[in-house]
């Protein structure tokens, strides 16, 4: 079936510098989306991208879709203590029609 | 618009006791999920409902049930809690589709002793 594999698992870095995380698929996506949860929270949804080669920006974030649509990244610049989270990327499964999510990257940031 | 809610916020239950976790949405979503996210892992889909009487199994099913009476309501029934439920438990909804972008509920924080 359909997977989707996030790397890394786990980053920590020093505040200021960037982190970037990666969502891979076996199959070419329609979409993909991106979510964040705080310790203790709930996931957040942050964006979709829908086409080839999409890059979105939100302030310090930047995700971007393969041009065959078959991962994405979202790079945060100079991180911050309040990008500290665990960040998962969604796909629609073509095989279920529910969305699938990646097991997601903990971003811890050391001030 | 409260959005996604459940109730409770946090539980400890006994080996063998039942409950019922609550989920209500306000947003007249008609797809409605309950995942479960153990300490460190990522979500793991139990059971979803495309929409009033209609529920399907996800990926971990055993030990839970589901029901969907309304468009609002999707509670999540744990019969004979085991420790290895012991989890945190979120609702979500989605309104167009089943890839549609998912809206959760703040979870709940189930501890089976």
């Amino acid at each position: 079936g359909q997977q989707v594999m996030q790397i890394p698992q786990y980053q920590h870095v020093q505040e200021g510098e960037d982190f970037t995380t990666y969502c891979n698929s076996s199959t070419t996506l329609s979409n993909i989306q991106w979510y964040k949860q705080r310790p203790g929270g709930h996931p957040v949804f942050l964006i979709q991208l829908v086409k080839s080669g999409e890059v979105k920006k939100q302030k310090r974030l930047t995700f971007q879709f393969g041009e065959a649509k078959k991962n994405s990244s979202l790079h945060i610049t100079a991180t911050q203590t309040t990008d500290v989270g665990t960040y998962f990327c969604a796909v629609g499964s073509s095989n279920t029609g529910k969305l699938i999510f990646g097991q997601g990257t903990t971003l811890q940031v050391k001030p | 618009n409260a959005g996604v809610t459940q109730t409770p916020k946090f539980r400890i239950l006994k080996i063998g006791q039942s409950m019922t976790l609550q989920c209500t949405q306000d947003m007249n979503h008609n797809y409605m999920y309950w995942y479960r996210q153990d300490p460190g892992m990522g979500l793991k889909l139990i059971y979803y409902s495309v929409g009033a009487g209609i529920t399907d199994k996800g990926e971990v099913p055993n030990g839970y049930n589901v029901s969907r009476s309304t468009t609002e309501d999707f509670p999540l029934r744990l019969e004979l809690a085991a420790p290895s439920q012991t989890s945190v438990y979120f609702c979500a909804s989605s309104g167009a589709s089943s890839t549609d972008t998912q809206y959760f509920g703040p979870g709940t924080r189930l501890t089976v002793l």
